[in-house]
């Protein structure tokens, strides 16, 4: 069935660090791919979204690449800020139904 | 256009009562989902609901755990006779009717139930 594997956490960089969260998936069909963000005591906001291989999703400076080869969607950011401390999920969704999402990633980012 | 609200954002149940969780949609939106979020774990599907339909059950415990979402008024997920691992955040998100915007989901903040 459709998952994803996302890199466990928690990450704690300092601030203006580059910053790799990486996601790979199993899906049988051709899924979406997203990044949610969920900051303290919140609901998850999408943070940046491909609907195809080779789409770029970008969004306040993340950025991530649909790779069907890889079966990746990896997270970056060039310059992380203290505002990015959040946990980011990775998810997919093949049917427009159901996501399947990653067990999430938590960043600290330190000044 | 206000986001998807749930309500209460917490709530606080004694083991064997039984606890109501409230979704409002994004207007226009058809489409509601639940999820539950243990602690330190990622969200688990639990129903995914049309107006007065079940669409997909499968991630819902199969006893004391119910989902409806009426024609009128909120998606609610009924929770009977607590237990303390029902402890959790439960999200819910909606989505507009299929091909209108792509399939992404809109998360509200959440219910953080605790079960004593």
């Amino acid at each position: 069935g459709d998952s994803v594997t996302q890199m466990e956490g928690p990450v704690t960089l300092s601030e203006e660090a580059c910053l790799t969260i990486n996601c790979t998936y199993t899906a049988t069909g051709y899924p979406s791919l997203f990044w949610y963000v969920q900051y303290p005591g919140e609901g998850l906001q999408l943070l940046l979204k491909a609907t195809k291989a080779d789409d770029k999703g970008s969004n306040k400076g993340f950025e991530a690449t649909y790779r069907k080869e890889t079966t990746s969607f990896h997270l970056e950011k060039g310059s992380v800020q203290v505002s990015d401390s959040a946990v980011y999920f990775c998810a997919l969704s093949s049917t427009g139904n159901q996501f399947y999402f990653g067990t999430g990633t938590s960043l600290t980012v330190i000044p | 256009n206000a986001g998807v609200m749930q309500n209460p954002r917490h709530l606080v149940r004694r083991r064997g009562q039984e606890a109501r969780l409230r979704c409002s949609p994004m207007k226009g939106h058809s489409h509601v989902y639940w999820y539950r979020q243990l602690p330190e774990e990622g969200l688990k599907f639990m129903v995914y609901l049309q107006k007065e339909n079940i669409i997909d059950e499968s991630g819902m415990p199969k006893e004391r755990f119910s989902a409806e979402f009426p024609k009128e008024g909120p998606s609610i997920l009924r929770i009977q006779q607590v237990v303390r691992g029902d402890s959790a955040a439960y999200f819910c998100a909606s989505s507009p009717p299929m091909g209108a915007w792509g399939n992404e989901q809109f998360f509200g903040p959440g219910t953080r139930l605790t079960v004593l």
